[in-house]
């Protein structure tokens, strides 16, 4: 049982490549979502996905996309990065109404 | 909307001192309040949760109690040791809300 699985765990971009972001979880949770933490600020929503095939858009969802694949995967896109996007992401899962599991983290620095 | 305030770091504590970090919180609802712990290098994990008022969490000698009518849910342990070291965030899920509301972190330095 791992749990919450994101690769890669760290990743370098040029400004306006692309990479997506992997999410997995084996749980059988029906919610995941995408947080980003920047210093000082804690964590803030980007997207989430109540079920599978339904997404919705969290507090800061510019620049984003995101897939449900299937129940256990939840994966984050960067269309054009930009050094606005320096972070740590998390994935996170839950059954709805109960706590929230985290992955390790993807460190992504944009230059 | 809902925010959740908590003490600005990085504390810095001996070994066996004791522990407070402060969180206040702002709802629309009847939210569920968290403590989460983040050790260098990984994700977050749920320390402890409380559910309504004057409900006490506790996990790992750590306690937090909800008090409503301060909208507080400070993080107390009466011993801190090394290993405690870490970033320590409060928040809450609001009813109605999907997902959490997450304070700003607080750094815990415990020095031996």
């Amino acid at each position: 049982n791992a749990g919450v699985t994101q690769t890669p765990k760290f990743q370098v971009l040029k400004t306006g490549q692309s990479m997506t972001l992997q999410c997995a979880q084996d749980m059988n949770h029906n919610s995941m979502y995408w947080y980003r933490q920047d210093p000082g600020m804690g964590l803030r929503l980007i997207y989430y996905s109540a079920s599978e095939g339904t997404t919705d858009k969290g507090e800061v969802p510019n620049g984003y996309n995101v897939s449900r694949l299937n129940k256990r995967e939840f994966s984050l896109r960067l269309e054009s990065a930009a050094p606005s996007q320096t972070s740590v992401y998390f994935c996170a899962s839950s059954e709805e109404g109960y706590e929230q599991f985290f992955g390790p983290g993807t460190r992504l620095t944009v230059l | 909307g809902d925010s959740v305030t908590q003490m600005e770091g990085p504390v810095t504590l001996s070994e066996e001192a004791f522990l407070t970090i402060n969180c206040t919180y702002t709802a629309t609802g009847y939210p569920s309040l968290f403590w989460y712990v983040q050790y260098p290098g990984e994700g977050l994990q749920l320390l402890l949760k409380a559910t309504k008022a004057d409900d006490k969490g506790s996990n790992k000698g750590f306690e937090a109690t909800y008090r409503k009518e301060t909208t507080s849910f400070h993080l107390e342990k009466g011993s801190v040791q090394v290993s405690d070291s870490a970033v320590y965030f409060c928040a809450l899920k609001d009813t109605g809300r999907r997902a959490l509301t997450f304070g700003s972190g607080t750094r815990l330095q415990v020095q031996p």
